[in-house]
């Protein structure tokens, strides 16, 4: 169970182009999904949190206007990377919570984005 | 400034050998404290959760604990195996959110037959 899928897995684009990431868990209801970007051999940095049916919270620091989110239903949530260029290029993971404070995180596995 | 470490990028252990990996962090309150396991080019995997009134946790070879006053949980991995190695993360989320995660800077660890 807790089955998060995440599409594409790789992707190369045209620098000044956009790119949409999606995210569905297939098993499970997710209240809550989280965006998070991984540099290599570094840590996953949260970019931001979206609720179903209502406007994600971005972290300090990540532009609401490149990278934009939709949580539509309980079961899909997107990023999409607007006006790609090359320093957007990594690799982008999406996570799905039923909610509850403190509940596992679920991952896809991820989406490498490459930007030339 | 606040911080996730974890004590060593990588750390390389005997097979059968108990592995344990630090992470500490600096201006967090945490409410929940996990760990996870990262495969290369997977997302990571869920393994323990340890709340913040806790002070250890078990589950098969796996133990965690949990010091407030330290700032710092440990992972221990028991009898180690080659299957073992993988980048372990461990990730607090604060109190004034519950389901907020971030991440630490990961350790690779590597068992050795």
């Amino acid at each position: 169970g807790a089955v998060v899928s995440q599409h594409p897995s790789r992707v190369i684009c045209k620098s000044g182009t956009s790119v949409k990431i999606e995210c569905r868990s297939l098993d499970f209801q997710a209240t809550t999904m989280f965006w998070y970007r991984q540099f290599p051999k570094k840590s996953l940095m949260l970019m931001a949190t979206s609720n179903e049916g209502s406007k994600a919270t971005y972290e300090q620091g990540v532009e609401k206007d490149k990278f934009l989110i939709n949580h539509a239903s309980l079961t899909l949530s997107t990023l999409t990377v607007t006006s790609a260029h090359p320093e957007d290029s990594s690799f982008y993971i999406c996570s799905a919570s039923t909610g509850t404070s403190g509940s596992p995180l679920h991952f896809g596995n991820g989406t490498r984005l490459t930007v030339t | 400034s606040q911080k996730i470490e974890q004590n060593s990028e990588a750390l390389n252990i005997q097979e059968g050998k108990t592995a344990t990996l630090t992470c500490n962090y600096t201006n967090y309150s945490p409410a929940y404290l996990q760990w996870y396991r990262q495969d290369p080019g997977r997302g990571p995997v869920f393994l323990l959760l340890i709340r913040e009134n806790e002070k250890e946790k078990r589950k098969e070879r796996l133990k965690v604990t949990f010091d407030t006053t330290l700032k710092q949980s440990l992972f221990h991995i028991t009898a180690s195996q080659p299957a073992d190695s993988a980048t372990y993360l461990c990730a607090l989320a604060p109190m004034n959110t519950g389901n907020q995660f971030y991440f630490g800077t990961g350790t690779s660890l590597t068992v050795i037959p």
